[in-house]
């Protein structure tokens, strides 16, 4: 079975500095492995993917993340945080790569905040 | 592009009525659409999978039968919570998937029982 771990349910960084957030994953197939953000009372947008390919994937709104197999990891970066990225950050992975595999596995989640 | 709407946004019932929620992919096909749930603070559980046609599949411990869920055409599901308690409660959000492995999410129901 599936599991992600999101390391720091709320990260606190002040505006211009870097954003790190960590996502582990543990999965029995190599899975796909995805970035959503929430604002309040919104649905998930996505920032980024990994599925296959380059491991460094760049999303939108200036977000990166690197997939490392070995250490099972998708932390999810930006170099200079802005006030509007403020928002819950959530990591998922699927349960498979085949089409009858696709539901998302999602991570409790990561408040970011960001400080004037 | 892959836009995913749900309808209603809000919805406020009494304790023991049935509330059917919406969810349409605007601009494209969805081949497969999911059904989560969302607690407060928390992050979301998938409750169901359905499949354009086909019964849906529903994740252990949800009730079928209080939840039903209709993937009647590729761009329209809908979930309906039957006789809704207090405790049914929650925010709920879908994601529609074309034949790839990306879920576009949809802004969410909010469901209010009293």
């Amino acid at each position: 079975a599936q599991s992600v771990t999101q390391l720091g349910s709320h990260v606190s960084v002040s505006e211009g500095a870097l954003v790190l957030l960590r996502c582990n994953y543990s999965s029995s197939v190599p899975p796909y492995l995805f970035w959503y953000v929430q604002y309040p009372n919104q649905g998930l947008q996505l920032l980024l993917k990994y599925t296959t390919g380059a491991t460094l994937v760049k999303g939108i709104n200036g977000f990166e993340a690197e997939f490392k197999k070995s250490e099972t990891s998708f932390h999810l970066t930006k170099p200079s945080a802005h006030m509007s990225d403020a928002a819950e950050y959530f990591c998922a992975v699927t349960r498979g790569t085949s089409g009858s595999a696709r539901q998302l596995t999602f991570g409790s989640g990561t408040q970011l905040t960001v400080l004037p | 592009g892959a836009v995913v709407s749900q309808h209603p946004s809000r919805v406020i019932c009494k304790s023991g009525t049935s509330v059917k929620i919406e969810c349409r992919s605007l601009d494209f096909q969805a081949t497969t659409m999911f059904w989560y749930r969302q607690f407060p603070k928390q992050s979301l559980m998938l409750m169901a999978t359905s499949n354009e046609g086909s019964k849906a599949t529903y994740e252990q411990g949800v009730e079928k039968d209080k939840f039903l869920i209709n993937h009647a055409s590729l761009t329209l599901s809908t979930l309906t919570v039957t006789s809704a308690h207090p405790e049914d409660s929650s925010f709920y959000i879908c994601s529609a998937s074309p034949p790839t492995v990306t879920q576009y999410f949809g802004p969410g129901t909010r469901l209010l029982v009293l």
